[in-house]
Parts: C-alpha cells; structure tokens; sequence
C-alpha cells in the first residue's frame, strides 16, 4: 500500500515569487507520482508526473518537480508563481496499476 | 485529447430521491472508471472502481447499495446516489483510464446538494 504525506495544508505567496509544495510519499514497491491541480468547482487536472527515466519533471506552465527516491519525496516547484496559480495542488501516488492515493492537498493563495 | 465529461455539474434535490451522475470518456475507450467523493476542504476519497461490464470493486466502508455503479460501455459509467440524505452531499468527481498502463483523466465533478 502506498500513502502520501503533504506537509503544508496552505502555502500563501506574493505574486512573482517563487513557491514549493511538499509531497513525502511511502511505499513498499515502486511508484508512479503525480502533481495534480485542483481550480474551484473543478476536477483534477494533471499537472505533471514522473513515471521513469530522468528525476527532474516539468510541466508546460512553468512548475517542475523532482523525485527523490532517498528522501521518499516530490516536491513541487515554481520559481514566479501568478494570480492564476491560486489552486488545490494534490500530490498522489500509484502503483504499476495506475491506483491512486492522494495527498491531503495544499491550498496555494497568490497574492498581488 | 482524454476528455471525461460528467454530468450533471451540479445537482440539488430533496431528501429521499435518487440522483444519477454521469461520467463519459469522449474520445478514448475506458477500460476502467473510477469514482471519488471530495468533502469540503478534503482530498479524494476512491469510493469504487468500475471495469467495463463488470460489477464494481467498492472500497471498504463504501454502501454499493447506496452507491449504485454501472459501465454498460467502454465510455459511459454511471453513479446512482439512491434514497439520498443530506450526509450524501458532496462533490462527486469521476475519472478514467484505457488501461491500467495509463493514467486517469478527471471529470469536472458534481456538486450533489440535498436538501
């Protein structure tokens, strides 16, 4: 069984600054990880994911993310967050068979 | 592409009717559908998982008599809330996948309120 642990439930930021959310994950076997955003009212849209191959992950507006396998983490970054970032950010993890478990989200506020 | 459309997206009725949501993929075949619920503030909570003209796998705790599944079709599944309580409003989000090598494709969700 697999479980996922964000550390921040809310992270405010000023406009243009850089954000971090942080997602620790347990699991007996290997994983699948995922950064989902959540705007309000709406279902989750994926973000990025990191499946194999090269640690480092980036989306196409601007976010990245990066595994580590020793410190069991993903943590998800942005270095100039906007207005419109203000989402539900979910952190979740599968196993081979794509079931997931997600994190208890972090509400990202951006501010002017 | 991978577009999952539910419907209804929102949903408000009196206590002891039954509601169905709808959860279709538009232009990809789905294996396997998945349904969540999300209480205010929460994350996703997998209620069931649904194959294509299979019964439905419920998670533990989960009433199937209460939440009634059905996936006739490689694109449509549904979720029927039945003689709904105002405990039973949430929101309700579906996904699906073609197959277990891909990943799930969210839907907008349904906001059930009863009353």
């Amino acid at each position: 069984a697999q479980s996922v642990t964000q550390l921040d439930s809310q992270v405010p930021v000023f406009e243009e600054a850089p954000v971090e959310l942080r997602c620790n994950y347990s699991s007996s076997v290997s994983v699948y990880l995922f950064w989902y955003v959540q705007y309000p009212n709406q279902g989750l849209q994926l973000l990025l994911k990191y499946l194999s191959g090269s640690t480092l992950v980036e989306s196409i507006n601007g976010f990245e993310a990066e595994f580590n396998k020793s410190q069991t983490s993903f943590h998800l970054r942005k270095p100039s967050v906007h207005i419109s970032d203000t989402a539900e950010y979910f952190c979740a993890v599968s196993d081979r068979d794509y079931k997931l478990s997600f994190g208890a989200g972090t509400t990202v506020t951006v501010r002017a | 592409g991978a577009v999952v459309s539910q419907h209804p997206s929102r949903v408000i009725c009196k206590s002891g009717t039954s509601v169905k949501i709808e959860c279709r993929s538009l232009d990809f075949q789905a294996t396997t559908m998945f349904w969540y619920r999300q209480f205010p503030k929460q994350s996703l909570m997998l209620m069931a998982t649904s194959n294509e003209g299979s019964k439905a796998t419920y998670e533990q705790g989960v009433e199937k008599d209460k939440f009634l599944i059905n996936h006739a079709s490689l694109t449509l599944s549904t979720l029927t809330v039945t003689s709904a309580h105002p405990e039973d409003s949430s929101f309700y989000i579906c996904s699906a996948r073609v197959d277990r090598y891909q990943p799930q494709h969210f839907g907008d969700g349904t906001r059930l309120s009863i009353l």
